[in-house]
């Protein structure tokens, strides 16, 4: 079993459209919780980032983290056409500075 | 220019001939990473330093030799090039063992024929 799940997708949904996207992990130990946005052919970017568990927003997006069920999500509103991209999840605990990432999950917004 | 740069941005080679991926960082960033992404696996992390002259090994470190003379290059030697080494390398680098996520540059794409 993976340390770090993702629904690889592809998602599509349609302009307008609230998208979720989740993440679940093993290791109770992971503190720090990041989103990443990779469009095609670049590097990824950091979309995200949330210490322990709770919610923060940023413009359109939410990022939540439930510790007790080790699930994090992503949330999109208003999902737009540049929305689309492979989103990928990553966490890491307090001890040690490799991140552990999700596969990713492919976001495709229609217009 | 600020910033991870990788270089080549594409790279056809053979099989059994040695490459080296390229990268440079500016921020003086003491964590540096070397990931390959290939369909099903997503991000697998193949070597990683701590800072100039400490390098470790990652999930898939077989096939692959790194060093780190200086803190802004992080070179990706592939030995002795295989098929299966065919995918999108990317570097990335942080500061405080990551802390604050990673930066990542804009990938090579390596094919190995």
């Amino acid at each position: 079993q993976k340390e770090v799940e993702q629904d690889p997708g592809p998602l599509s949904v349609p302009e307008g459209a609230i998208v979720s996207l989740n993440c679940t992990y093993s290791n109770s130990a992971f503190q720090y919780f990041m989103w990443y946005r990779q469009y095609s052919r670049k590097g990824p970017e950091l979309l995200m980032y949330t210490y322990s568990s709770g919610n923060k927003e940023d413009g359109r997006f939410t990022a939540q983290v439930d510790k007790s069920s080790k699930y994090i999500s992503l949330f999109i509103r208003d999902s737009q056409p540049s929305d689309s991209a492979t989103y990928l999840c990553a966490m890491r605990s307090s001890n040690t500075g490799k991140l552990i990432f999700g596969q990713g999950t492919t976001l495709q917004v229609k217009p | 220019d600020a910033g991870i740069t990788q270089s080549p941005r594409y790279k056809i080679t053979e099989t059994g001939r040695q490459v080296t991926l390229m990268c440079h960082q500016t921020w003086s960033h003491s964590y540096m990473f070397w990931y390959r992404q290939d369909l099903g696996h997503g991000l697998r992390l193949i070597y990683y330093s701590a800072a100039a002259d400490i390098t470790d090994k990652g999930e898939v470190p077989d096939g692959y030799v790194v060093s780190r003379s200086k803190t802004e290059n992080f070179p990706l030697t592939l030995e002795s090039a295989t098929r299966s080494q065919t995918s999108v390398y990317f570097c990335a680098s942080s500061e405080s063992r990551g802390l604050y996520g990673y930066t990542f540059g804009s990938g090579t794409r390596l094919t190995v024929v």
